[in-house]
């Protein structure tokens, strides 16, 4: 596509229950990148994938969050019994290629809100 | 210590003036450099990358120096459209690969 496309773009779920967020990279982007900012903070980066493959997964602030990307395109995170603490804005971004020079082009975010 | 710290602000100037905001890096392994715009409730976008020549956009300059691990942007003619947090953002390569790791941002608004 023309560019990160993210979904839902709001999600108010509650406080216990699961939910999976989507990101659909540009066409042709190999890294795919999950970064999430809450209120008034930085981004903190989560995971990355390099194709389907995720090198490193100790980025993700706990064992209720896992992703996986397929067919080296969409990627999807998902976060089980979500706590309050887990609501924030999800961003995905995505890059021609794993490395040092290239910048990420990012999607509008899925906001994350935990009652 | 963090690992790219910047001045959060706000920094407020009116139209037309010249603003600079600074970065400071902690790993000197850091190898590409950026920065960023975010405006309220959207995603970052690039703005530019840096090089250690130094490098100019229109209205924008970045700069960098590895010696003191120090990445600056110079806004010159500020307009009202330049109101937005600006992100230094550095690439490095760890034991997890490659990431770029953002700075909290520092905030500009420009007024008439």
């Amino acid at each position: 596509g023309a560019g990160v496309s993210q979904s839902p773009s709001n999600k108010v779920t509650e406080k216990g229950k699961d939910v999976e967020l989507r990101c659909d990279p540009i066409s042709g982007h190999t890294a795919l990148y999950w970064y999430r900012q809450s209120l008034g903070q930085g981004l903190e980066f989560l995971i990355y994938f390099q194709g389907n493959s995720a090198p490193d997964k100790s980025g993700l602030p706990s064992d209720r969050f896992s992703a996986e990307r397929t067919g080296g395109s969409v990627s999807t995170l998902t976060i089980q019994r979500t706590q309050q603490e887990d609501s924030a804005v999800y961003l995905c971004a995505s890059s021609l290629a794993w490395g040092l020079s290239y910048g990420y082009t990012f999607g509008s975010g899925t906001r994350l809100t935990v009652v | 210590r963090k690992e790219v710290e910047q001045d959060p602000g706000p920094f407020n100037v009116p139209e037309g003036a010249t603003v600079a905001f600074n970065c400071t890096y902690s790993n000197s392994a850091s190898q590409s450099f950026f920065w960023y715009r975010q405006d309220c409730r959207k995603e970052p976008k690039l703005l530019m990358s840096v090089y250690s020549s130094g490098n100019e956009d229109g209205r924008f300059t970045a700069q960098l120096n590895r010696a003191s691990q120090y990445i600056s942007l110079l806004i010159r003619d500020s307009k009202l459209s330049d109101s937005a947090t600006y992100l230094c953002v550095v690439n490095v390569f760890s034991n997890s690969g490659y990431a770029l790791n953002f700075g909290k941002g520092t905030s500009l608004l420009v007024t008439p």
